[in-house]
């Protein structure tokens, strides 16, 4: 168990619908990161955010967007859904180390999979 | 902008043999990390060993080593004596710092490791 939660585990809606998937760090763990991972794409960095500020992004589309809230959550909106959403979402959290500093690692969630029908 | 190249997308090895599973990156930073991470058929993200670009020793982790060749700009994980709970998608990863506390992975399309008897 990696610390962070990911709800939900499993999702299936239609296209053009709206879906959040939520996520919560590791305690004391300042930063959250998501990444989609598709059949085609691989795994895709979409965006960071720490201490409730964003702070790089990644392939996300406009479609897409993420917050991370005063208790550190982050919600990640995925709207106007197409069947190429489809994927494996992933929430990671770390502590956000400076550059030289300690590993650095990212603890995965179990990811949340959505699929567009 | 950094590539992590993943040549082998998949591999085969017996029980109780060694298995090197392959990964170059290209960076252009002098400070930099590279990880890998193991993904079973049930989906979630499980780090394995981490090597920091100025760290002169390669990392080792129980049955899991990294073979870092700064030069060559390879960073391969050895596994030793492989157990069929090994086989998994494998990924290597590089993270970056973008800023003073923003940072990211970049990860390598991966390789399916099937471990036989």
């Amino acid at each position: 168990d990696s610390g962070v939660t990911q709800t939900p585990k499993h999702l299936i809606t239609a296209t053009g619908q709206r879906v959040t998937l939520r996520c919560s760090p590791r305690s004391g763990d300042l930063s959250v990161y998501w990444y989609q991972q598709s059949l085609d794409q691989g795994l895709q960095f979409l965006i960071q955010y720490y201490n409730g500020e964003e702070r790089a992004k990644g392939n996300i589309l406009e479609r897409f967007s993420a917050q991370q809230f005063p208790d550190l959550h982050s919600e990640l909106n995925l709207s106007s859904l197409e069947l190429g959403d489809s994927a494996l979402y992933f929430c990671a959290s770390s502590v956000a180390p400076l550059r030289m500093t300690n590993t650095g690692e990212l603890f995965f969630g179990e990811g949340s999979r959505l699929t567009v029908l | 902008a950094q590539k992590i190249t993943q040549t082998q997308p998949g591999m085969f090895v017996q029980e109780k043999e060694a298995v090197t599973l392959d990964c170059t990156y290209d960076t252009s930073d002098q400070s930099y990390g590279l990880f890998w991470y193991k993904q079973p058929s049930s989906g979630e993200m499980i780090f394995l060993i981490y090597q920091g670009s100025y760290d002169e020793q390669n990392a080792t982790e129980g049955r899991y080593s990294l073979n870092f060749q700064k030069a060559r700009k390879s960073a391969n994980l050895v596994i030793s004596a492989s157990q069929l709970g090994d086989s998994a998608m494998y990924f290597c990863a590089m993270r970056e710092a973008v800023t003073g506390t923003a940072s990211k992975l970049t990860f390598g399309t991966g390789t399916r490791l099937q471990v036989t008897l």
